[in-house]
């Protein structure tokens, strides 16, 4: 069964650090979301691709994140500098157009620790 | 702005209890609403959704617009079902919201 991959699964680094996170959504899926969520809290929505177009990033920290997916296929998202509140886990999700364009389906996410 | 509350953050009941989990919503328009489950060690996945009108693993959740409610209920609930759950709502620019998530966890 297809699935969202994303990487790493894990990723620790110091405040000021860069980190950059990559998502493959299932083959086919034009829609790619990329979601926060901090420990205790439900996902939070970052940015939102259709193909590669952003949608939505109007809660995207546009002064340090940033969000790509140039071929409209895989997408990374960047921290630049990474700070305490960051940590987090990032979740990356996509869906198809058709008749279940509605169902998102989620990667495994990665799991960020800013020390 | 579309705002999703779940007002309990953990909820325990016993094997073969009944069990609702509730999920309230503010939306001016017409809401699409979903019911995310996260199982140990598991991704994020879809439960049910409202347009769907069915029954997944035995859950059900009626959309009552009245109340601005979309609880989860289930009869008979079972050890399996310990999870995170998660309500939703989808606006109509796809804007998708959650809610803080509800830990059910089901003792034996």
């Amino acid at each position: 069964e297809a699935e969202v991959a994303q990487s790493p699964r894990y990723k620790i680094t110091e405040k000021s650090q860069a980190v950059a996170f990559w998502c493959d959504p299932i083959s086919g899926h034009a829609t790619l979301y990329w979601y926060r969520q901090i420990l205790g809290q439900g996902p939070e929505l970052l940015v939102q691709f259709q193909d590669e177009s952003v949608v939505d990033d109007s809660q995207l920290p546009k002064d340090r994140f940033s969000a790509e997916r140039l071929k409209g296929v895989d997408s990374t998202l960047k921290i630049q500098p990474a700070e305490l509140g960051d940590s987090a886990m990032y979740l990356c999700a996509s869906n198809d157009d058709g008749l279940a364009k509605n169902i998102q389906y989620f990667g495994a996410g990665t799991r960020l620790s800013v020390l | 702005a579309q705002r999703v509350t779940q007002p309990e953050k953990l909820l325990s009941v016993f094997k073969g209890a009944p069990v609702e989990l509730k999920c309230n919503y503010s939306y001016s328009g017409s809401p699409e609403l979903f019911w995310y489950v996260q199982y140990s060690r598991q991704r994020l996945q879809l439960l049910l959704r409202h347009i769907s009108r069915e029954s997944i693993k035995g859950f059900t959740a009626d959309l009552n617009k009245g109340e601005t409610s979309f609880h989860l209920k289930k009869p008979f609930a079972q050890e399996e079902d310990s999870a995170m759950y998660y309500c939703a709502l989808r606006s109509g620019n796809n804007d998708m919201r959650f809610g803080a998530g509800t830990r059910l966890t089901v003792k034996p």
